[in-house]
Order: C-alpha cells, then sequence, then structure tokens
C-alpha cells in the first residue's frame, strides 16, 4: 500500500492568515493527489485534483502543489469557512486508494 | 449535477451482513465509477471498493472476501455487502462517485453501528 502522512496533525490559526498543510507518499506517486474538506457531520468534499487543478466552484485562497513523494494545499487568507479538516488522497495506485489522517484546522 | 442518496440498517449484530444503497440521479451514471468509503476514529477515511457502470469491481485487499459491490444500471443504483460485520466495522459509511481519479461527489453518509 501507498501510505500518505499528513503533517500537521492539527493547527490553530487566525482569520487572515496563510496556512500550508503538507503529504508525503510512501512512496513516488507524480501528481496523482487530490484534497478534501470535511467540516463535522458532512460528507469529504473535493478541493484539488491531480496535486494542482482547483476543483469546480472552489475559492482560489486554496491551491495545491507538489509532484513525487511532496505535497502542499496552501489556504492564501483563511476565511470563517475554512476552518475544517483536510484530508490528501493518493490516487497513484487505483487498485487501492488511501488517505492521509487529517489535518484539523482551528480557530486561534 | 449528480447528486447522491444512500440508505441502509443503522445497528447490526455482529457477524450480520451490512446492507448499503446508494442512488444516483440529475446527472450521466456511466461517467463514473462508484466506489464506498468508510470513515472510524480508529482507521480514518478508508476506501473500501469501487464498480464500474459495466459492473467490474475493485476491492481493498483488506476487504477482500467480506465485500460485495454491485451495480444496476437500470436504477442508477449501487450496492455494498459486507458479511460478518464486527465490532470494529461501526463506522459512518460513504458512496462516492469517482471521476478522473478523484472522488467528486459523495453521499450524506450513514452512521453503522455494530453492537451485540
Amino acid at each position: 500500500d501507498i501510505q500518505m502522512s499528513q503533517s500537521p496533525s492539527s493547527l490553530s490559526a487566525s482569520v487572515g492568515d496563510r496556512v500550508t498543510i503538507t503529504c508525503r507518499a510512501s512512496r513516488a506517486i507524480s501528481n496523482y493527489v487530490n484534497w478534501y474538506q470535511q467540516k463535522p457531520g458532512k460528507a469529504p468534499t473535493l478541493l484539488i485534483y491531480g496535486a494542482s487543478n482547483l476543483q469546480s466552484g472552489v475559492s482560489l485562497r486554496f491551491s495545491g502543489s507538489g509532484s513525487g513523494t511532496d505535497f502542499t494545499l496552501t489556504i492564501s487568507s483563511l476565511q470563517p469557512e475554512d476552518f475544517a479538516t483536510y484530508y490528501c488522497q493518493q490516487s497513484y495506485s487505483t487498485l487501492m486508494y488511501t488517505f492521509g489522517q487529517g489535518t484539523k484546522l482551528e480557530i486561534k | 449535477q449528480v447528486q447522491l442518496q444512500q440508505w441502509g440498517a443503522g445497528l447490526l449484530r455482529p457477524s450480520e451482513t451490512l446492507t448499503l444503497t446508494c442512488a444516483a440521479s440529475g446527472g450521466s451514471f456511466s461517467d463514473f465509477y462508484w466506489s464506498w468509503i468508510r470513515q472510524s476514529p480508529e482507521k480514518g477515511l478508508e476506501w473500501i471498493g469501487e464498480i464500474s457502470h459495466g459492473g467490474g469491481t475493485n476491492y481493498n485487499p483488506s476487504f477482500r472476501g467480506r465485500a460485495t459491490i454491485s451495480v444496476d444500471t437500470s436504477k442508477n443504483q449501487f450496492s455494498l455487502k459486507l458479511t460478518s460485520v464486527i465490532a470494529a466495522d461501526t463506522a459512518v459509511y460513504y458512496c462516492a462517485g469517482e471521476f478522473a481519479r478523484s472522488f467528486h461527489i459523495w453521499g450524506q453518509g450513514a452512521l453503522i453501528t455494530v453492537s451485540s
């Protein structure tokens, strides 16, 4: 299996801050990483696919980058609605999709 | 815009079979692969398996032998059966639509509790 390791596991930040979340794959996976946002009691929603492509309807505050084993999700200027849990997911191995353990973004 | 609505029994006894169904509406069923994903505090998000509209399946090895995903294209529905459930199968189960290797659409989720 390809393991996805996210850091940090939790993060406190303020409205207006720039935030970066990192995801590291256990082996090279090209750009086959997706990022999701999940709010309490709700299903995850797709933010970024293919490491850097913004899903339709998602705010331009969100951006993704990376290739190989190291990937980042950046939120340029935090808004109140951005406080949530974020997950990365590898889609390199179509026989076995795996997710990171999540990063909980909280208000400072 | 495709939407997913899922349903199934929420409380099971150990050794029983979990059955969940998900119905897609509002778009082209054949454009997607259809997956089941579960989420628990212990294991986080776990992909269980997927099915194409043609019926081809792919399973997480951790669930192979216990999980069966089927599709009914006449109703734009797909289902999950998970046999011999145990307490560790307690989780929120989601159906999801996969396009270009990412999960673009999710059902609302169903809390499944396994308890004697």
